[in-house]
């Protein structure tokens, strides 16, 4: 599982409380991702940072929070805004000249 | 923005057959075209691309169509097995900020 990894792999979360899913890379790669991903559903773009220092909001970024202090890690977090969190999310980084890698993903669920 | 969508949902066949999944996308401006292939519970892995300056790529029994005109582009699959029981997911990038996933197709290979 070299490459990306997410951590923790499973998560529980009460009511009202934040979380934060981490998302580090060696890859070198410039940009990373966040998708949600619920049952039998697609990937859905949470936030996306091409950059260190800088990212921009995905199609479903309500609820959600991000930092891109270095390169290797984009840590995402659930705020207590986000009503329905309970999900599959998956860190994805890209170098634009090759694949988009993915990290075995977090599950989280609300209690 | 990009919008791509991917029939069939679910795909049914007997191994040893072909199967077939086709996406369209909207933005004439897409030139990378990635298909993912996702297990039950694990991350998606990347099986095959293609990019826009080539019209049809082979990886043994898989093999990508691209149709620039008509904004479609398909994955084939021949000599199924039921190990290629999967969720496979179609993409579409501009090539260098992000890409917009299909919904899915279900694939099951029966015996």
């Amino acid at each position: 599982d070299g490459g990306i990894t997410q951590s923790p792999k499973y998560l529980f979360r009460k009511e009202g409380q934040n979380v934060t899913l981490s998302c580090e890379q060696n890859l070198n790669h410039d940009a990373m991702y966040w998708y949600r991903q619920d049952p039998g559903q697609g990937l859905r773009l949470i936030y996306y940072s091409q950059i260190v220092n800088d990212f921009q909001k995905g199609d479903i970024a309500e609820g959600y929070s991000v930092s891109r202090e270095k390169k290797e890690s984009f840590p995402l977090t659930v705020t207590s805004a986000q009503k329905n969190p309970t999900a599959f999310y998956l860190c994805a980084s890209w170098d634009r000249y090759n694949e988009q890698f993915f990290g075995p993903g977090t599950r989280l669920t609300v209690l | 923005g990009e919008n791509v969508e991917q029939h069939p949902s679910t795909l049914s066949v007997q191994e040893g057959d072909s199967a077939v999944i086709k996406c369209t996308y909207s933005d004439s401006a897409s030139n990378y075209f990635p298909w993912y292939k996702q297990e039950l519970g694990k991350r998606p892995q990347l099986i095959i691309d293609i990019r826009s300056n080539v019209g049809e790529k082979k990886d043994q029994r898989i093999a990508v169509t691209l149709n620039k005109t008509a904004k479609h582009f398909s994955l084939h699959i021949t000599e199924t097995q039921p190990e290629d029981s999967a969720v496979y997911f179609c993409a579409a990038s501009d090539g260098f900020q992000k890409l917009v996933f299909g919904t899915g197709t279900r694939l099951l290979v029966s015996p």
